[in-house]
């Protein structure tokens, strides 16, 4: 079975740039969570979506961050415009829609702003 | 939130030493796993465990949810384990029982 197919792999881009992060969840899985990894933060939650509707977005750290997730095999996550401080590796992950199922990860997305 | 604490932070070991990894929690849960993130900076999932005992090969794991604490074993430990073990926690309490919460990883070299 596929897991879940993130998009690109390394992206390095100048300051100032758009960025577009895509996520393709396991087939069947109706919940979508989007985090970022920092040196300094560690893992932390971004935004969660449940049959495509974002219900928790209160980890997105500012405007410049919006997600979306169009239909339930596929979604983004833009920065525009970047910032260096944006530099981290993204990292998408969906479940089963019971709670108590485990979270199933991509190989994430390491971003880098220069 | 939810608290979650992982010791040791740092863990060296010989090529066939057996380890003990510990992940402490702050609140009942109704999610516990155990992540491996090698060095190419993949998270594997080792073990979905909010409750009971687990094994997987030479990798086991306990969790004592009562006691609020998860243990994860290595066993005749091999240079390929090495990298860092999360442990994260979705705890049940307030309204984002769906979130999981990582703690800061321990990190483990295996020598040969």
């Amino acid at each position: 079975d596929a897991g879940v197919i993130q998009s690109p792999r390394h992206e390095v881009t100048e300051m100032g740039q758009e960025v577009t992060l895509r996520c393709k969840p396991i087939s069947g899985h109706n919940s979508l969570f989007w985090y970022r990894q920092t040196m300094m933060r560690g893992l932390e939650l971004l935004i969660y979506f449940n049959n495509n509707v974002p219900i928790d977005d209160s980890g997105m750290p500012e405007d410049r961050f919006s997600a979306k997730m169009p239909n339930a095999s596929f979604s983004t996550l833009k920065i525009q415009p970047s910032e260096p401080r944006d530099s981290a590796v993204y990292f998408c992950a969906s479940r089963p829609g019971q709670l108590h199922q485990p979270q199933h990860f991509g190989d994430g997305t390491r971003l880098s702003i220069l | 939130g939810i608290q979650v604490e992982q010791s040791p932070p740092d863990l060296i070991l010989q090529e066939g030493a057996n380890s003990t990894l510990r992940c402490n929690f702050s609140d009942s849960v109704n999610n516990l796993q155990w992540f491996h993130q090698n060095p190419w900076g993949q998270l594997i999932n080792l073990f979905y465990i909010p409750s009971g005992t687990k094994q997987n090969g030479r990798l086991s794991a306990t969790t004592v949810a009562t006691e609020r604490y998860s243990l994860l074993y290595i066993s005749s430990s091999q240079t390929t384990d090495s990298g860092v073990y999360f442990c994260a926690v979705a705890g049940i309490s307030g309204g984002s029982n769906y979130k999981l919460t990582f703690g800061k990883g321990t990190l483990l070299t295996v020598n040969p």
